[in-house]
């Protein structure tokens, strides 16, 4: 089993629409987790970060994490043609990088938004 | 801010050529990454660097080098170029303190070896 796991669709979707991305994990020690947004032909950008269980909100967005069942997920509301992207999932068991702390992504997701 | 620059944006290379992507960071990050991204393969990790000087290997460091003599500077040296090499290479850096602050990603530089 891969340390993280992400459909990678694509998934289209009318605007408005609520759009739910997810990931699952196999690490338990996996402690901070965050998505990113990476735009055709351009490099990933941080969207959310969470630490640990729970949920955040940001805007129209959402990210949840459920350690439990090793399973996040993000949320988006009222999804705009500019959500367009391909959304990747990452995850680390510290709070820097290097060595054992460097994020592990998942493989991406390709979100459409139709007008 | 510039963030993280890389260059060159495109480069075709024949098969068996030697180039060097470069990339430079105006932010003192101490932490920088170099990834390839294949479709529908996500980012693997190539090298990564915790400072100028320090320098270890990634998930898939073969038939590439790396060197950090500044902060600012992580260089991407491919030797006798392979076109398995061909793909989207990105560079990133973050401070090293938070992993709340993310990773900075550049814009990327698209190889194709032929």
């Amino acid at each position: 089993q891969k340390e993280v796991e992400q459909d990678p669709g694509p998934l289209s979707v009318p605007e408005g629409a609520i759009v739910s991305l997810n990931c699952t994990y196999s690490n338990s020690a996996f402690q901070y987790f965050m998505w990113y947004r990476q735009y055709s032909r351009k490099g990933p950008e941080l969207l959310m970060y969470t630490y640990s269980s729970g949920n955040k909100e940001d805007g129209r967005f959402t990210a949840q994490v459920d350690k439990s069942s090793k399973y996040i997920s993000l949320f988006i509301r009222d999804s705009q043609p500019s959500d367009s992207a391909t959304y990747l999932c990452a995850m680390s068991p510290m709070n820097y990088g290097g060595s054992q702390g460097n994020l592990i992504f998942g493989k991406g997701t390709k979100l459409s938004v139709k007008p | 801010n510039a963030g993280v620059t890389q260059t060159p944006k495109f480069r075709i290379l024949k098969i068996g050529q030697s180039m060097t992507l470069q990339c430079t960071q105006d932010m003192n990050h101490n932490y920088m990454y170099w990834y390839r991204q294949d479709p529908g393969m996500g980012l693997k990790l190539i090298y990564y660097s915790v400072g100028a000087g320090i320098t270890d290997k990634g998930e898939v460091p073969n038939g590439y080098n790396v060197s950090r003599s500044t902060t600012e500077d992580f260089p991407l040296r491919l030797e006798l170029a392979a076109p398995s090499q061909t793909s989207v290479y990105f560079c990133a850096s973050q401070t090293g303190k938070k992993a709340n602050y993310g990773y900075t990603f550049g814009s990327g530089t698209r190889l194709t070896v032929v």
